[in-house]
């Protein structure tokens, strides 16, 4: 069936080490893949979104990663910090079904000083 | 400031007894839509509106209702509260052009007894 899903439920780095989520999607007709961070008590941010056309987007220090062959996305947060704490969601859309936003499971980031 | 904004936060209410929450915009946004946060389940879709007047079903949309009579609010309904809509709410908008970059309100908390 359609879904989207997380390798990791809790990932913990050291302050200043990269971090990496990871993301695994079914659906190959998706037009976008978008990364949400949503700190305890607040609802999520978006953070930064790829096409499907693409393989990679950078952002002020996050890259996305997209593989298609293995229907793999990936955050790659640089030089991890205290306020990176937070649970991180994989979304994806579907322009042709009806405009939803779907979600996965959410990935908790700790980050350790 | 550029916000969606949800009411109320915090609700405790018992089985049956008709309650509204309501969400406002005020970024002048097509797109609005609501969601439902359950541990282990991640965010899922219940309602969502396309511009004014214009409303569909998510994935989870039985027991609740929506209106979209102007375009900066979205209200949820819940005619008849049952203890498995206790759940974290969710509202959010977006540009109709950008219907992945959401943009969500603080969340409610809804317990139904």
């Amino acid at each position: 069936g359609e879904s989207v899903g997380l390798h990791l439920p809790t990932l913990s780095v050291q302050e200043g080490d990269n971090s990496i989520i990871n993301c695994a999607y079914s659906n190959s007709a998706s037009d976008y893949f978008i990364w949400y961070k949503q700190e305890s008590g607040k609802g999520p941010q978006f953070i930064i979104d790829i096409r499907s056309n693409m393989d990679k987007r950078q952002g002020q220090r996050v890259t996305v990663l997209l593989n298609k062959t293995v229907k793999h996305l990936s955050l790659q947060i640089a030089a991890t910090q205290p306020g990176d704490s937070a649970v991180y969601f994989c979304a994806e859309t579907r322009m042709d079904s009806s405009y939803k936003l779907i979600f996965g499971s959410g990935t908790r980031l700790l980050v350790r000083p | 400031e550029a916000q969606v904004t949800q009411n109320p936060r915090y609700l405790i209410t018992v089985t049956g007894k008709k309650l509204t929450v309501t969400c406002s915009q005020n970024m002048n946004h097509e797109y609005m839509s609501w969601y439902r946060q359950d541990p282990g389940l991640g965010l899922r879709q219940i309602y969502y509106s396309m511009n004014v007047e214009v409303t569909d079903k998510g994935d989870v949309p039985e027991g609740y209702k929506v209106s979209r009579k102007e375009k900066r609010n979205f209200p949820l309904i819940l005619e008849s509260p049952s203890p498995n809509q206790t759940s974290l709410y969710f509202c959010a908008s977006s540009p109709g052009e950008s219907l992945h970059e959401q943009y969500f309100g603080p969340g409610t908390r809804l317990t139904v007894t």
